[in-house]
């Protein structure tokens, strides 16, 4: 069975600090992908991944950066994180792209004061 | 452990006919269920579904929830190649265990 897991469920950081989370699976997926679930607003994707080293932006990357530098773990970066980043973070990941299930990790609720 | 299940795990129908996809689930401290729509990069969100016994509608797509059963479904009527996509449902809990766990989805194919 497919897992992918985040390292916290529950973060709390100040605002400006530099905040980090990991998302690890186990099923050699080429794709991974980082989302962000706000009340209302459905899954927003911020970045994906296609293969190690590789990146794209998704449809929020402002304020956030990533890094793939094994194919089983993919970081998502707050460089200096703000009250607005507030959110569910979800990792997920997946073999092929589009025509495949994504699967999801458990979510990082981060709080930022 | 929380868990949602899909089912079927795929699907395969012809323009026009009318397809129904089930979503159960077993978690602590249900708040919502959401049903998304997965065709390239990113979930589309098509419902959020809170109450029990209230069909949400968007155009040839319905959703209704039973909290007693704890189940879900999602029907397209009339459907169109474009329906094609993997349909997510995903259950949202709250207070300590706050999360969103997802089922692993329902591969429809819709021929022409």
């Amino acid at each position: 069975d497919v897992k992918v897991t985040q390292s916290s469920r529950y973060l709390v950081k100040r605002t400006g600090e530099k905040v980090f989370l990991e998302c690890v699976q186990d099923m050699d997926h080429e794709n991974m992908f980082w989302y962000r679930q706000d009340p209302g607003l459905g899954l927003r994707l911020i970045y994906f991944s296609y293969d190690v080293k590789m990146k794209e932006k998704g449809d929020i990357p402002e304020g956030y950066s990533v890094s793939r530098e094994k194919k089983e773990r993919f970081s998502l970066i707050l460089e200096s994180a703000s009250t607005n980043q507030t959110s569910m973070y979800l990792c997920a990941s997946s073999f092929k792209l589009g025509q495949e299930t994504q699967y999801f990790g458990p979510g990082t609720r981060l709080l930022v004061l | 452990e929380d868990k949602v299940v899909q089912s079927p795990l795929s699907l395969v129908v012809h323009e026009g006919d009318t397809v129904t996809l089930n979503c159960s689930y077993e978690v602590t401290n249900f708040r919502s269920l959401l049903w998304y729509k997965q065709e390239k990069k990113a979930p589309t969100f098509l419902f959020m579904l809170t109450s029990s016994g209230i069909e949400k509608k968007s155009g040839r797509l319905s959703s209704i929830l039973d909290k007693k059963e704890l189940f879900s479904i999602l029907n397209i009527t009339a459907t169109q190649t474009g329906d094609s996509a993997i349909y997510l449902c995903a259950v949202e809990t709250r207070g300590g265990a706050d999360g969103l766990t997802f089922g692993k989805g329902t591969h429809l194919i819709i021929q022409p």
